[in-house]
């Protein structure tokens, strides 16, 4: 199978650091995206790991170690318009679907 | 640049009715994707479809079709409709190349309950 695990709620305090964790079956995918979704919203894309190590983009880096089947993202200085649901989602090696973990509800609060 | 757009955004329908939604993707993206998206399951992949033709496939019965156009647009079908398909149903475009990234632009949604 091509199951993704993730912590499904979090909270979190404004101007704090948050690392939500993602787990995967170690075949099977071919690079992992991470994904915000505000309530009642698309998802939109936030950062994509293809190989082992860390990918920095403002305040959200994410991370990937392909040999444990693990990547986290990284959300540094909070702020309450972070309080969203976050994807995680392999590409399968077809490069044809993303396949999505159930997400992770951030509530950050001031 | 407009976005992807799907329609309707919310329509409701009784079991056994079927029901088609459809994706304008972002001009020159090649790749439509559709996904649907419960409180439950979360997001989960139903087909993707590239230059018309249908790539890839997820683990859903065959009441879910769909189909895209040479303009790429693209519909999806659900027949005999039953109360565990309401949900979100979201479709997705990626780049043009023939390998997509799998960076996908996401539609609003079009929210369907049954009844």
């Amino acid at each position: 199978g091509q199951n993704i695990d993730q912590p499904t709620e979090m909270t979190a305090t404004e101007g704090a650091i948050v690392q939500i964790n993602c787990t995967y079956q170690t075949s099977g995918f071919n690079g992992l995206f991470w994904y915000q979704q505000h309530a009642g919203e698309a998802p939109t894309f936030l950062s994509y790991n293809v190989l082992d190590g860390l990918e920095e983009k403002g305040r959200f880096s994410s991370f990937l170690s392909r040999s444990k089947g693990y990547s986290y993202l990284l959300l540094k200085e909070l702020q309450m318009k972070d309080s969203a649901s976050y994807l995680c989602a392999g590409l399968n090696q077809a490069g044809t679907a993303l396949i999505f973990g159930k997400g992770t509800t951030l509530s950050v609060s001031s | 640049k407009a976005g992807v757009t799907q329609t309707p955004r919310y329509l409701i329908k009784t079991r056994g009715q079927q029901v088609t939604l459809s994706c304008s993707p972002i001009s020159g993206h090649r790749s439509v994707s559709w996904y649907q998206q419960t409180p439950g399951q979360g997001l989960q992949f139903l087909f993707e479809y590239f230059s018309e033709t249908q790539r890839n496939k997820g683990n859903f019965p065959g009441r879910f079709s769909g189909r895209q156009f040479s303009n790429s647009r693209s519909e999806m079908n659900v027949s005999t409709l039953e109360l565990g398909d309401s949900a979100l149903y979201l479709c997705a475009s990626s780049w043009p190349q023939d390998e997509p990234t799998g960076e996908l632009f996401f539609g609003e949604g079009s929210r369907l309950t049954v009844l």
